[in-house]
């Protein structure tokens, strides 16, 4: 039973590089959820999609896409690294509307220099 | 818009003691409140959550956590603390008044909880 699956677990860029981040669940939820997790911080949404197809502005959207390719997967993509987006990325993945429980992954740990 | 307040980013108690984690919330409209723990190099896990009805809620490991509406506040409790609760404590709520309903969580900074042996 994997659940909520992230890859990769650690990455280092160098200012300017892009890179993409993947999630994936095996859960058939609807929606799916991009955090940041910064120290003082606690969780900050990025991105969130209710559904294949949709995708909405979180609270700090700026500097990043995501793609909801199919109901499993969820991708945020950062085109220009800075080191301000060094972080922990989490995925996330609720069952239906309105519940508020979510279902993490394991986190990306990246690395902006 | 929402907010969280957790008071405390580090609590420390002893093995067997009362564990008290506490949190606040910002709200014209009853939210839904929820408490996530999230061990070293893992991401979170609801570790309890109310919505409607009994303002007194029990989840796993023993924690339970009270809705108080006028005090604003939904802190988490344990009674005896043991050494595998060593965790962040992350308080969160739902945001009913935005497009999302109750399903967009605004999350607090975390508490951080060490237990002394």
């Amino acid at each position: 039973n994997a659940g909520v699956t992230q890859t990769p677990k650690f990455q280092v860029l160098k200012t300017g590089q892009s890179m993409t981040l993947q999630c994936a669940q095996d859960m058939n939820h609807n929606s799916m959820y991009w955090y940041r997790q910064d120290p003082g911080m606690g969780l900050r949404l990025i991105y969130y999609s209710a559904s294949e197809g949709t995708t909405d502005k979180g609270e700090v959207p700026n500097g990043y896409n995501v793609s909801r390719l199919n109901k499993r997967e969820f991708s945020l993509r950062l085109e220009s690294a800075a080191p301000s987006q060094t972080s922990v990325y989490f995925c996330a993945s609720s069952p239906t509307r309105n519940t508020g429980e979510l279902f993490f992954g394991e986190g990306s740990r990246l690395t902006v220099l | 818009a929402q907010s969280v307040t957790q008071l405390g980013s580090h609590v420390s108690v002893s093995e067997g003691a009362l564990v008290l984690l506490r949190c606040n919330y910002s709200s014209s409209v009853p939210p839904y409140l929820f408490w996530y723990v999230q061990y070293p190099n893992q991401g979170l896990q609801l570790l309890l959550k109310y919505t409607t009805g009994a303002t007194l809620v029990k989840g796993i490991n023993g924690f339970e956590a009270e809705f108080k509406k006028s005090e604003t506040s939904f802190h988490l409790t344990k009674p005896s603390a043991h050494m595998s609760d060593a965790a962040e404590y992350f308080c969160a709520v739902s945001d009913p008044g935005s497009n999302f309903g109750n399903e967009k969580l605004t999350f607090g900074t975390g508490t951080r909880l060490t237990i002394i042996p």
